[in-house]
């Protein structure tokens, strides 16, 4: 049983690149989450969706864009990285509105 | 304006004897509080959680405590064991836009001495 998975686990940008951070579960969840988590710092909510086709703020958006095109995926989108972004990235799902919401292994992101 | 607070970023615990992990909050408005356990290159492991309308929840060797009128939580790990050195999270919840938003604590590191 896989849950959720994130991919890649590690990557290194330099200023100004783009890419997309990839979220799958397989619990058939209908809420997910992305979080960023830096040193000394809990966990701050990105973005999240409520629902395929869905998505919303969530405490710090800016410099990023989400998609939820399929149920089981959710892609997180820097269009031009800073080093701001430099971070461990986590997807999280859950099944219902208040439930127990269940992580993936992180990514990894130094931008330079 | 950190509205979730864990104010020991480390903890050193004897094996066999309790941990207490604490966490103060600001927002009254939180309905859930959660435990999340963290092992390095992994992401966060849900661990155990408590309503706002409860003080005490209890499951196996983890139990924790609410102080509504102090704003406070704490984690009760009796008796520790090496497997629990890892760093844990206090996060509260809140319902709203059809969503359970987590405001996280900034993390203790726990370690459990032979």
């Amino acid at each position: 049983n896989a849950g959720v998975t994130q991919t890649p686990k590690f990557r290194v940008l330099k200023t100004g690149q783009s890419m997309t951070l990839l979220c799958a579960q397989d619990m058939n969840h209908e809420y997910m989450y992305w979080y960023r988590q830096d040193p000394g710092m809990g966990l701050r909510l990105i973005h999240y969706s409520v629902g395929e086709g869905t998505t919303a703020k969530g405490e710090v958006p800016d410099g990023y864009n989400v998609s939820r095109l399929k149920k089981q995926n959710f892609l997180l989108g820097l269009e031009s990285a800073a080093p701001s972004q430099t971070s461990v990235y986590f997807c999280a799902s859950s099944g219902l509105a208040g439930g127990t919401q269940y992580f993936g292994p992180g990514t990894r992101l130094t931008v330079l | 304006d950190q509205q979730v607070k864990q104010n020991s970023p480390s903890l050193s615990v004897q094996e066999g004897r309790i941990s207490i992990l604490n966490c103060d909050y600001t927002n009254s408005m939180f309905d859930y509080f959660l435990w999340y356990k963290k092992y390095p290159a992994e992401g966060p492991t849900f661990l155990i959680s408590i309503s706002s309308i409860k003080d005490k929840n209890e499951d196996g060797r983890f139990t924790v405590f609410l102080n509504k009128s102090a704003k406070h939580l704490s984690l009760h790990i009796v008796p520790s064991q090496p497997g629990d050195s890892a760093v844990y999270f206090c996060a509260a919840s809140a319902l709203s836009q059809g969503a359970q938003k987590l405001v996280f604590g900034q993390g203790t590191r726990l370690t459990i001495n032979p």
